[in-house]
């Protein structure tokens, strides 16, 4: 099984929609997580940190839930500059890693 | 806002040939980590840094690849004798108790 799980599109979602990507994680040792944002042929970027308790930031919510080892990241009234890949990324040890990444194309 | 440097942003090399790869964490980091991207596919981990030593290392990071802090803020990563498959996107990441961040890579094609 992979360490980190996720669905790799494309979502193709007209422009002011709200759209949700999942994301699994195997090992139960994870320590920390994160959603960063990769433009095509860029590095990937921090997006959000994800905390049990759930956290916000403009139109971006990001929930984590240990029981069932996931996370998830909603973005709402979504824009064309929200197109990119998304990165479900957990911290173990010393260091972190990457999910495959969901792509997501924002329709005008 | 403090970024990490990578140099070159592209490198071309013939298989077989030995290349470096450059980088300058953020200058308070002391965690350094290389990663690879092959194109259409993850980010990879291949080696962990700190405290002047490897701290972790992935199975891809065989014999052929080595790391050094050369001197007090360079970071690089060196591929003796490049294969075909070893062209993908290479970057450079440093973190803090805050967060990774991550170059904007170095582009190496084996030809």
């Amino acid at each position: 099984r992979k360490e980190v799980e996720q669905d790799p599109g494309p979502f193709n979602v007209p422009e002011g929609a709200t759209v949700a990507f999942n994301c699994t994680y195997s090992n139960s040792a994870s320590q920390s997580f994160f959603w960063y944002r990769q433009d095509c042929r860029k590095e990937p970027k921090l997006l959000m940190s994800v905390y049990s308790s759930g956290n916000e930031d403009g139109r971006f919510t990001a929930q984590l839930n240990r029981a069932s080892q996931y996370i998830s990241l909603l973005i709402r009234d979504s824009k064309l500059s929200d197109s990119a890949t998304y990165l479900c990324v957990v911290n173990r040890d010393d260091k972190i890693i990457f999910g495959k990444g969901t792509r997501l194309h924002i329709l005008p | 806002e403090p970024e990490v440097t990578q140099t070159p942003s592209h490198q071309v090399t013939q298989m077989g040939q030995e290349v470096i790869l450059r980088c300058v964490p953020i200058s308070n980091h002391l965690y350094f980590y290389w990663y690879r991207q092959i194109l259409g596919q993850k980010v990879e981990f291949l080696v962990s840094f700190y405290n002047n030593e490897i701290s972790e290392k992935s199975e891809i990071f065989d014999d052929q690849f080595s790391v050094e802090r050369p001197d007090g803020s360079n970071f690089t990563l060196k591929i003796r004798s490049t294969k075909l498959e070893d062209s993908a996107m290479y970057f450079c990441a440093s973190s803090d108790m805050y967060g990774y961040t991550f170059g904007s890579g170095t582009r190496l094609t084996v030809v």
